[in-house]
């Protein structure tokens, strides 16, 4: 079954520790993207990769990181995670040609 | 900020065509036009997209106007499931797209 994994799907911290949220696919997509939803403000897109060891920012960067090493991973990076970063956190990946875009389930962070 | 415009809430009656408005006036020539939906807090779900023509698939209809600035997603006969957050995107091929607050549709028995 073609699908987008996330872990945790839920998760509480604390301002400073440092956090990783995974992202995996099982479709062979090259291209892969963040985004995260705050209320009333839709989805923002933090980074995209276009391929693996290829990445771009998106919308809204600031206090992540991303990495590429392989084509079906791509993890989300909070080095020293904020209470600002509270948020539903989505993973997607893109078809080639058609564009359509398959969502993880997500990722609820609180940062305490 | 979105590129796109899209009234906050809608109703609809079961049964009846739900058709949903997009305005996206600074389109670019080589930005398609995406719908998606979220029910509740899941990940969305790709709906449909186009560039120029009418699009249909199993799930809605998509009518683009000739100069693009506007679209418009048809749910032919909207079912109670069909209750959800529609975002209208535009963008081309995943690069900085942008979803806005959406249209929140509420199907109505």
């Amino acid at each position: 079954e073609a699908q987008v994994t996330q872990n945790p799907r839920y998760l509480i911290t604390v301002t400073g520790k440092k956090l990783t949220v995974t992202c995996s696919q099982n479709m062979n997509h090259e291209y892969m993207s963040w985004y995260r939803q705050d209320p009333g403000l839709g989805l923002r897109q933090i980074y995209y990769s276009m391929n693996v060891e290829v990445t771009d920012k998106g919308d809204v960067p600031e206090g992540y990181k991303v990495s590429r090493k392989e084509k079906r991973n791509f993890p989300l990076i909070l080095e020293s995670p904020s209470p600002n970063q509270t948020s539903l956190y989505f993973c997607a990946t893109i078809t080639s040609g058609r564009g359509e875009q398959f969502f993880g389930p997500g990722t609820r962070l609180t940062v305490l | 900020d979105a590129k796109t415009t899209q009234p906050p809430s809608m109703d609809c009656a079961e049964g009846r065509a739900a058709n949903l408005p997009c305005n996206h006036s600074t389109i670019s020539g080589n930005e398609y036009v995406y719908w998606y939906r979220q029910i509740h807090s899941q990940g969305p779900q790709y709906i449909i997209h186009g560039l120029k023509n009418n699009e249909t698939n199993e799930m809605a209809s998509l009518i683009i106007t000739e100069d693009r600035k506007s679209s418009t997603l048809i749910l032919p006969h909207a079912t109670l499931r069909d209750t959800a957050v529609y975002y209208c995107i535009v963008g081309n091929y995943g690069q900085n797209f942008v979803f806005g607050p959406g249209t929140r549709l509420s199907v109505l028995p």
